[in-house]
């Protein structure tokens, strides 16, 4: 009902590819969706997020895509770098909740190696 | 930009203690959240507020209350600090409580050590 399932776990990649992190969930009155960025030692920063009226977003190298028919959406990064390696945290948010409340994923650690 | 502050970066308590984490924001925004983040765990939200001396249960809220006698002020109370309380301590707060498309905005994080 309410979790939002995150893979993979961990990810690692080499420098200048390409990183994707999948999130899934189970609630369609789900209608928005963050992702965080948490470097060692710092606070999560949101990075980018999606609502549910748009299948996709990007910022130059992160994208994110939502497929609401399968529910689930996805964090792409392309060219990547080492200060990408960071966890990653997918959210979401439910029309009928309000307080603001967000149900996270686990968190994917990724790593870029040079 | 918004800023959310927590008191202590580090704090070292022992077993049966009672624990105050604080947090303050400056944006006034309506709602503040409280979680714990342990490895492998994610954030689990402990509990939450959406205005002055309002609280609602997160997923884990046991052993735990709050406390928000001002807007900007969101307090976490460990009423009997048990060493599997050992966790780093997050807090975060977002703009309205009528909305469900809004993030949050996070503290750098309570590292809290129960002995």
């Amino acid at each position: 009902g309410e979790n939002v399932e995150q893979h993979p776990s961990t990810l690692s990649v080499q420098e200048g590819d390409s990183a994707v992190i999948k999130c899934t969930y189970s609630d369609s009155a789900s209608n928005y969706f963050p992702w965080y960025k948490q470097e060692l030692g710092k606070r999560p920063q949101l990075i980018i997020d999606i609502r549910s009226n748009v299948g996709e977003k990007k910022d130059q190298r992160i994208a994110v895509t939502l497929n609401k028919t399968a529910k689930h959406f996805s964090l792409h990064i392309t060219e990547t770098q080492p200060e990408d390696s960071a966890v990653y945290f997918c959210a979401r948010a439910d029309r009928g909740s309000t307080l603001g409340r967000l149900y996270f994923g686990r968190g994917t650690q990724l790593t870029v190696w040079p | 930009d918004v800023k959310v502050t927590q008191s202590s970066r580090y704090l070292v308590k022992r077993t049966g203690e009672k624990v105050f984490l604080e947090c303050v924001q400056d944006m006034d925004h309506e709602n503040m959240f409280w979680y714990r983040q342990d490895p492998g765990l994610g954030l689990r939200l402990i509990y939450f507020s959406y205005d002055v001396k309002m609280k609602e249960k997160g997923d884990i809220p046991e052993g735990y209350s709050v406390s928000r006698e001002k807007k900007e002020r969101f307090s976490l109370i460990l009423e009997s600090a048990s060493t599997n309380q050992t966790s780093m301590y997050l807090c975060a707060s977002s703009f309205s409580r009528l909305r469900s498309n809004q993030p949050q905005h996070f503290g750098d994080g309570t590292r809290l050590s129960i002995l």
